[in-house]
């Protein structure tokens, strides 16, 4: 079954202090994962998308590592900010024609 | 970037009249769009596919007659929750992707609906 794994489930810390969300997928064949931001009460907006080929890419303090192998994806946010408080979404998607597999979500709070 | 628009942003109805919000995608065009419905502190649940020129495709669970999808463009879908109830109040977004499977996925603002 194909199933998207985000952990923790909530996460709080401190203003500058890093941190790293985790995504374990069971979805093949794989085609790309994602990474979205979502603010309370907006849509998600895109961070990273990921292919099978590339096992890093940064958006500014945002870097999304992936292990095809393995299949984990990790998002590690650098010197936080409390604008980065929100829900963190893994998305996977299978080849052609397949669904997206959405993840639950991780809830990061910055505090000051 | 590409965007894609929702309207309305907040509606507010009495039971059992009908909430049509819309979906679409400004710059692209979009022959898969994607609604979503998400609870408070709840994450994004896929409510169906909706393919332009042909009938969406609905999840498990989720009543068809209940949320009509209309693809009647390649930029623009509409979902309707008909004879809604105050169960039915939701956060209810939107996506479009842009190219085929590997395509990025773009994500409208919401729609905030109370049903009184």
């Amino acid at each position: 079954k194909n199933q998207v794994e985000q952990s923790p489930q909530s996460l709080i810390i401190l203003e500058g202090k890093n941190c790293t969300l985790q995504c374990n997928y069971t979805v093949s064949p794989f085609s790309n994962l994602r990474w979205y931001k979502q603010d309370t009460g907006r849509g998600p907006v895109s961070l990273t998308i990921m292919t099978f080929s590339e096992n890093t890419k940064s958006n500014g303090r945002y870097t999304a590592t992936l292990d095809a192998d393995t299949k984990q994806s990790s998002l590690h946010i650098t010197a936080s900010q409390l604008s980065d408080s929100a829900s963190y979404i893994c998305v996977v998607s299978g080849q052609a024609g397949t669904a997206l597999i959405f993840g639950k979500g991780t809830t990061l709070s910055v505090s000051s | 970037g590409a965007v894609v628009s929702q309207h309305p942003s907040r509606v507010i109805c009495k039971s059992g009249t009908s909430v049509k919000i819309e979906c679409r995608s400004l710059d692209f065009q979009a022959t898969t769009m994607f609604w979503y419905r998400q609870f408070p502190k709840q994450s994004l649940m896929l409510m169906a596919t909706s393919n332009e020129g042909s009938k969406a495709t609905y999840e498990q669970g989720v009543e068809k007659d209940k949320f009509l999808i209309n693809h009647a463009s390649l930029t623009l879908s509409t979902l309707t929750v008909t004879s809604a109830h105050p169960e039915d109040s939701s956060f209810y977004i939107c996506s479009a992707r842009e190219g085929g499977a590997g395509g990025e996925l773009f994500f409208g603002e919401g729609s905030r609906l109370t049903v009184l």
